[in-house]
């Protein structure tokens, strides 16, 4: 199957900080790519839809602010969690693919102290 | 909007037992139906999906579900299980091509935990 990755694995920072997580494609173009949320002993949250060359989509709750999204080109989309602060430790996963089929990165652990 | 509930949160069968896992969604119209598996320390994976046509769809290593209209469900079954299959279990609904998109509304999740 397809293949997408994600870097960093893990990230600790310190509050206040911002961190940039990637999520590529690895063979294959996905115009559209999803990032989640994964609290411990939950389910994913959908947290935007991050489309190539334009703005994300946000799903309600979520602040566009605090969680820059940018997706320059079809293989590469970014998520940037500016000013982190503990609360914002969680699992980041993101998935691109097509209509009947995501693939799913193997996720960022955040932890922010 | 749509919802997933996954009523067993947490699974534990000895090899070889069958397996049932509950899913349950909430939308009245075109539904498209997943089963995602999450092995310890790997990233999710598809087990099955169904879009249309037969109602018992298989997917690999020997799951099959079966989407009851009726019901609003889409339980996830085999036969035998072997410790290999502990994992965690999402079931997820995409609603529709056209308004949803590819948007996928996940349930909690269910850890299965086989035991020798």
């Amino acid at each position: 199957g397809a293949v997408v990755s994600q870097h960093p694995s893990r990230v600790i920072c310190k509050s206040g900080t911002s961190v940039k997580i990637e999520c590529r494609s690895l063979d294959f173009q996905a115009t559209t790519m999803f990032w989640y949320r994964q609290f411990p002993k939950q389910s994913l949250m959908l947290m935007a839809t991050s489309n190539e060359g334009s703005k994300a989509t946000y799903e309600q709750g979520v602040e566009k602010d605090k969680f820059l999204i940018n997706h320059a080109s079809l293989t590469l989309s970014t998520l940037t969690v500016t000013s982190a602060h503990p609360e914002d430790s969680s699992f980041y996963i993101c998935s691109a693919g097509g209509k009947e089929t995501q693939y799913f990165g193997p996720g960022t652990r955040l932890l922010v102290l | 909007a749509q919802s997933v509930s996954q009523h067993n949160h947490h699974v534990i069968l000895s090899e070889a037992a069958s397996l049932e896992l509950g899913c349950n969604y909430s939308y009245g119209g075109t539904v498209n139906l997943f089963w995602y598996v999450q092995y310890p320390g790997q990233h999710l994976q598809l087990l099955l999906k169904y879009f249309s046509g037969d109602p018992l769809v298989k997917g690999i290593k020997g799951f099959e579900a079966e989407f009851i209209k009726s019901k609003f469900s889409f339980n996830l079954r085999k036969p035998s299980v072997q410790w290999s299959d502990t994992a965690e279990y999402f079931c997820a609904v995409n609603v529709g091509l056209t308004g949803g998109g590819n948007k996928l509304t996940f349930g909690t999740g269910t850890q299965l935990k086989v035991e020798l």
